[in-house]
């Protein structure tokens, strides 16, 4: 079956302009998750969704960072007025419960490679 | 959240020998630890995890152990081959928590 999905893969941006990133999870996956990953780096948690309700925005580096899911299963992650220190991978995960600890594997897609000059 | 430290940051095999990658964590409540590998231009995905109430788990040619008293569990490979070149991390998620907190990755290169 398909995994997640992830749209654009590669994204440049200039500085100060406005990006949105597309996941889709796997279809029926409640909980949905986005990681951001320097170079040389582990992931980091940005956000987290189970269905449409966002539970835990305590990763989001800054207020130009805004995640959303309406309909509990595509999401979009839009970074405004994009700075350089923005420059990252920024990866999506679904997973099929809801537990916490989340002890479900947690599936990524390929992610979006973001350069901003 | 969970304080997860990863060593050694590169490694580099002969082919046809073992791989050990050691990690850390801050939480004793802690209770899930997967491990994932990222191949170059890919996401991380999953490739064993163990339980807290488990010291070892195998699957073919990897391994992984954990000691709870320590706080700190490892991937074993054997028999590394070409293909296991990649970048391997360690995860746990804090106790009540939904996410996961990553190691800093460790670099294995398989020489043939």
């Amino acid at each position: 079956g398909a995994g997640v999905s992830q749209s654009p893969r590669y994204k440049v941006a200039k500085r100060g302009q406005d990006v949105a990133l597309r996941c889709d999870p796997i279809s029926g996956h409640v909980s949905l998750f986005w990681y951001q990953q320097a170079l040389g780096q582990g992931p980091e948690f940005l956000t987290y969704f189970q269905n449409e309700a966002q539970l835990d925005k305590s990763g989001l580096p800054s207020d130009r960072f805004f995640a959303e899911r309406p309909e509990g299963s595509v999401s979009t992650l839009k970074i405004q007025r994009t700075q350089q220190e923005d420059s990252a991978v920024y990866l999506c995960a679904s997973s099929p419960g809801t537990s916490a600890p989340n002890t479900d594997t947690q599936y990524f897609g390929p992610g979006t490679r973001l350069t901003v000059l | 959240g969970e304080n997860v430290e990863q060593h050694p940051s590169t490694l580099s095999v002969q082919e046809g020998d073992s791989a050990v990658i050691k990690c850390t964590y801050s939480d004793s409540a802690s209770n899930y630890f997967p491990w994932y590998k990222q191949e170059l231009g890919k996401g991380p995905q999953l490739i064993i995890d163990i339980r807290s109430n488990v010291g070892e788990k195998k699957d073919q040619r990897i391994a992984v152990t954990l000691n709870k008293t320590a706080k700190h569990f490892s991937l074993h490979i054997t028999e590394t081959q070409p293909e296991d070149s990649a970048v391997y991390f360690c995860a746990a998620p804090a106790p009540n928590d939904y996410k996961l907190s990553f190691g800093a990755g460790t670099t294995v290169t398989v020489r043939a």
